[in-house]
């Protein structure tokens, strides 16, 4: 069962305007989300987080939306750069074990 | 710090073959996660441990996945009789409790 949801895989954006990712989740339970960011042949690196008691936080370019009522969370990327072109993941974490559950990933290119 | 360490990067195997897949965490992280990379479910939890211990191995797929971690610096995951449907990436990621996961590069798996 698929806890953590990113329904588009892929997203294709021109260079200079807005990137949105966007993931969904089901299990209230989840008190901190995290997008994760996947070059090929590498592993995921670590990109923004959010608590569950925020609403945004932001990070130079990169901005992380959470609603929680709609259990939504969206990236913000602005403006994009052709290096942004990568897989990301969106990540959960429970309130008790520490686990972190992922989606399938949205694979992002940025058109120069 | 090197970072966590997985070896090999690449496996080719196979079918019926034992693979044994290695990973070294971060000096000092007390969690450990095993992650297996589809298309279709994304960034799969297989096992995590904390202290040495398993603590939630219900996404090891089939009695075949095992995994041990007998010290701090140390884990496998071992696949045992391995199948073409077993291959993917597998991912180690560990943490200090703090509020991200560190992954290694990965080890490509495929079984032939």
């Amino acid at each position: 069962d698929q806890q953590v949801k990113q329904n588009s895989p892929s997203l294709s954006v021109q260079e200079g305007r807005i990137s949105i990712l966007n993931c969904d989740y089901t299990n209230s339970m989840f008190d901190y989300f995290l997008w994760y960011k996947k070059y090929p042949a590498e592993g995921p690196t670590f990109l923004i987080s959010i608590s569950s008691i925020k609403d945004k936080n932001e990070d130079g370019r990169f901005t992380v939306f959470l609603n929680k009522s709609a259990k939504h969370l969206s990236l913000h990327i602005v403006p994009s750069q052709p290096g942004d072109s990568a897989v990301y993941f969106c990540a959960a974490r429970r309130n008790t074990g520490n686990q972190f559950y992922f989606g399938t990933g949205t694979s992002l290119t940025v058109i120069p | 710090d090197a970072g966590v360490i997985q070896s090999p990067r690449h496996e080719v195997t196979e079918m019926g073959q034992e693979v044994t897949l290695r990973c070294k965490p971060i000096s000092g992280h007390d969690y450990l996660f095993w992650y297996r990379q589809t298309m279709m479910r994304g960034l799969e939890l297989l096992i995590y441990f904390n202290n040495n211990v398993p603590i939630d191995d219900s996404g090891m797929p089939e009695d075949r996945f095992s995994a041990k971690m007998p010290n701090a610096s140390f884990s496998t995951l071992k696949i045992q009789p391995s199948e073409p449907r077993d291959s993917a990436v597998y991912f180690c990621a560990t943490t200090d409790s703090g509020t991200e996961a560190f992954f290694g590069q990965g080890t490509r798996l495929t079984v032939v």
